[in-house]
């Protein structure tokens, strides 16, 4: 059964530092894509970063560019997101999500989401 | 970036009613399309890509259409689990974007 459940979700305060981790299992991590995906109170989905199965390619969105970075261990078959200079319009749950492949795709699994609250 | 203009922002219908959402690109996304439903408190799950390809075990109520930049998620018959958020996303583009969403709730 494929699974990911994201972690690392908190409190920060405007220009902290946080990371979130995303476990997979019951799939070949190092074959699928991976994003990350964010919703702020009551609003819509907002795409914010995707990585590659290998790890060599990263995508960001213009929102969080030089600030956020997306890795990931394909030998502990997880993803992470390090956020840097947090902005009160960060404040939203982080979804991981997996991509149905490689490529350009949508997303067929997603976790159960992470809070991040940037509040002084 | 590719900008997705979904509409109706929201929407009230009856069981059984069928309905309609549109997502217009900005530009031709050559059916690289997915379509989303979000319940409260949970996380989005597909029901289309490929602009009209079912994704397995979801209900044969729910079909896609569209092609260039005009899509269309249709609802045959609502069911009482269909009064939910519906988010279309292009993929085409790595850099992705969704709809601004449709609240589909009883009328």
């Amino acid at each position: 059964e494929v699974q990911v459940a994201e972690s690392g979700g908190g409190l920060v305060q405007p220009g902290g530092s946080l990371r979130l981790s995303c476990a997979a299992s019951g799939f070949t991590f190092s074959s699928y894509a991976m994003s990350w995906v964010r919703q702020a109170p009551g609003k819509g989905l907002e795409w914010v970063s995707g990585i590659t199965g290998s790890g060599v390619v990263t995508y960001y969105a213009g929102s969080v560019k030089g600030r956020f970075t997306i890795s990931r261990d394909n030998s502990k078959n997880t993803l992470y997101l390090q956020m840097h200079t947090l902005r009160a319009e960060d404040t939203a749950i982080y979804y991981c999500a997996k991509g149905r492949g490689d490529g350009f795709n949508f997303f067929d699994y997603w976790g159960q989401g992470a809070l991040v609250t940037v509040s002084s | 970036d590719i900008q997705m203009t979904q509409f109706p922002s929201s929407l009230s219908a009856s069981v059984g009613d069928r309905v309609t959402i549109t997502c217009r690109a900005s530009q031709g996304i050559y059916n690289s399309l997915a379509w989303y439903q979000q319940k409260p408190g949970t996380a989005p799950k597909v029901l289309l890509y490929a602009a009209s390809t079912l994704e397995s075990g979801v209900p044969s109520r729910f079909s896609g259409s569209g092609s260039g930049t005009d899509y269309t998620l249709t609802i045959s018959s609502l069911q009482p689990e269909d009064f939910a958020t519906y988010y279309c996303q292009q993929y085409y583009s790595t850099l992705y974007t969704f709809g601004q969403g449709t609240k589909l709730e009883i009328k």
